[in-house]
């Protein structure tokens, strides 16, 4: 069965770094997305991402953030300059086929903010 | 603003028994309601989801209702298991696809 793979598992940064989540969603899928989770709280939305251009963000998504589709298979999401409050896990998901609102998450990139 | 609210926050039952997880969302709109499973350190998995043209949803141990007039709904599991231990999340979406997740009921079933 298809997953939505994420890459790394596990990124380590300094304060001020840029850092770049990578996606592999669903093949055939055509809505993206990225949530984050600070531990033992819930998942937050952040953006979501159809036809190549944003179709909605969250109050998180400032101006630190961006998503591209830089290729085919790829969706990622860059934070400019990391603050500490940024280390969370990050999911990536994906929707779209038949059931065009069912999401499927990937396993998370855990990010820790040094 | 949008919100979802999830009761409990913590859940305990003995092996065997029912367990039952409530959302109450606040944009009337949603009209799509997952709920997902995670284990400590995974990724969140659906396991059921039900939409607002439908009451109730039931796929083997697992059930879900929904009340669209009081904008509720519940997830019910029987005959728990242990392997049913983990943190239980409702969400609900709208048109624009997006997820608002409730804050979590972290499920213990005890053998």
């Amino acid at each position: 069965e298809p997953e939505v793979t994420q890459t790394p598992s596990h990124q380590v940064t300094q304060m001020g770094q840029e850092v770049i989540l990578r996606c592999v969603p669903i093949s055939n899928h055509l809505y993206f997305y990225w949530y984050r989770q600070i531990l033992g709280q819930k998942v937050e939305f952040l953006v979501s991402f159809y036809n190549n251009e944003i179709s909605e963000k969250s109050e998180i998504f400032d101006d630190q953030f961006s998503v591209e589709r830089p290729d085919g298979s790829n969706f990622t999401l860059k934070i400019r300059s990391t603050k500490l409050e940024d280390s969370a896990m990050y999911f990536c998901a994906s929707s779209g086929g038949a059931q065009r609102d069912t999401q499927y998450f990937g396993p998370g990139t855990r990010l820790t903010v040094l | 603003g949008e919100n979802v609210e999830q009761h409990p926050s913590t859940l305990s039952v003995q092996e065997g028994d029912s367990a039952v997880i409530k959302c109450t969302y606040s944009d009337s709109a949603s009209n799509y309601f997952p709920w997902y499973k995670q284990e400590l350190g995974k990724r969140p998995q659906l396991i059921i989801d039900i939409r607002s043209n439908v009451g109730e949803k039931k796929d083997q141990r697992i059930a879900v209702t929904l009340n669209k007039t009081a904008k509720h709904f519940s997830l019910h599991i029987t005959e728990t298991q242990p392997e049913d231990s983990a943190v239980y999340f409702c969400a609900a979406s709208g048109q624009g696809g997006k997820l608002i997740f409730g804050q979590g009921t972290e499920l213990s079933v005890k053998p």
